[in-house]
């Protein structure tokens, strides 16, 4: 069975932090990787990893992953109170045609004044 | 483009009634996924349509069935409620063509089942 193990569980940082949130996961036939936010309600689209070693950036934030050692990290720099939030990885198999994400349990980042 | 839209937002129910919701996707998405998200087991794959058919499903007992339409919107059913089943419920679409693509999510419909 699919397996996303996000790390850790929550974090309180103060504004102006670095961040590093974690994602092991655990998959056959991995396709992508996936980061969202979620603050209220719907999660919104961050990233898709799918190779190794590429770097994704979009401004303060980016994510890289590791397909040998099975995780993905997001980073935040200058974090601001608008970071604040569940950041989810989402592992995206490849079925044929079909889509499924796996999801892992988040990371609730609290950024403080 | 509109993003994804869920209706209603907000659902009162009983135990033992039965609940529609509806999902519409993004304009030009042809596939449409939906997930139980619960503070305890977190967001959990419920089905995803695509062309009117169900092609992926998760782990969940019959009482949970979806259709899709032939303008891509969705809809998910849960009959005999049960507590458990309180819980935000999010539809995602996307253009369907596999695991590569980006699901993008609605608003979601917060059901409490009393």
């Amino acid at each position: 069975e699919d397996k996303v193990v996000q790390s850790p569980l929550s974090l309180v940082v103060h504004e102006g932090d670095t961040v590093t949130l974690n994602c092991s996961y655990e998959v056959t036939n991995f396709r992508s990787l996936l980061w969202y936010k979620q603050e209220k309600k719907a999660p919104t689209f961050l990233f898709m990893l799918t190779s190794s070693g590429i770097e994704k950036k979009s401004g303060r934030l980016s994510s890289i992953l590791d397909k040998k050692e099975l995780f993905s990290i997001l980073n935040i720099t200058a974090t601001q109170t608008g970071d604040s939030a569940i950041y989810l990885c989402a592992l995206g198999r490849n079925t044929g045609t079909a889509s499924k994400l796996t999801f892992g349990t988040g990371t609730r980042l609290q950024v403080t004044l | 483009k509109a993003g994804v839209t869920q209706t209603p937002r907000y659902l009162i129910k009983t135990r033992g009634q039965q609940v529609t919701l509806s999902c519409s996707p993004i304009s030009g998405h042809r596939s449409v996924s939906w997930y139980q998200q619960t503070p305890g087991q977190g967001l959990q794959f419920l089905f995803e349509y695509f062309s009117e058919t169900q092609r992926n499903k998760g782990n969940f007992p019959g009482r949970f069935s979806g259709r899709q339409f032939s303008n891509s919107r969705s809809e998910m059913n849960v009959s005999t409620l049960e507590l458990g089943d309180s819980a935000l419920y999010l539809c995602a679409s996307s253009m369907g063509s596999g695991a590569a693509d980006t699901q993008y999510f609605g608003p979601g419909t917060r059901l409490t089942v009393l």
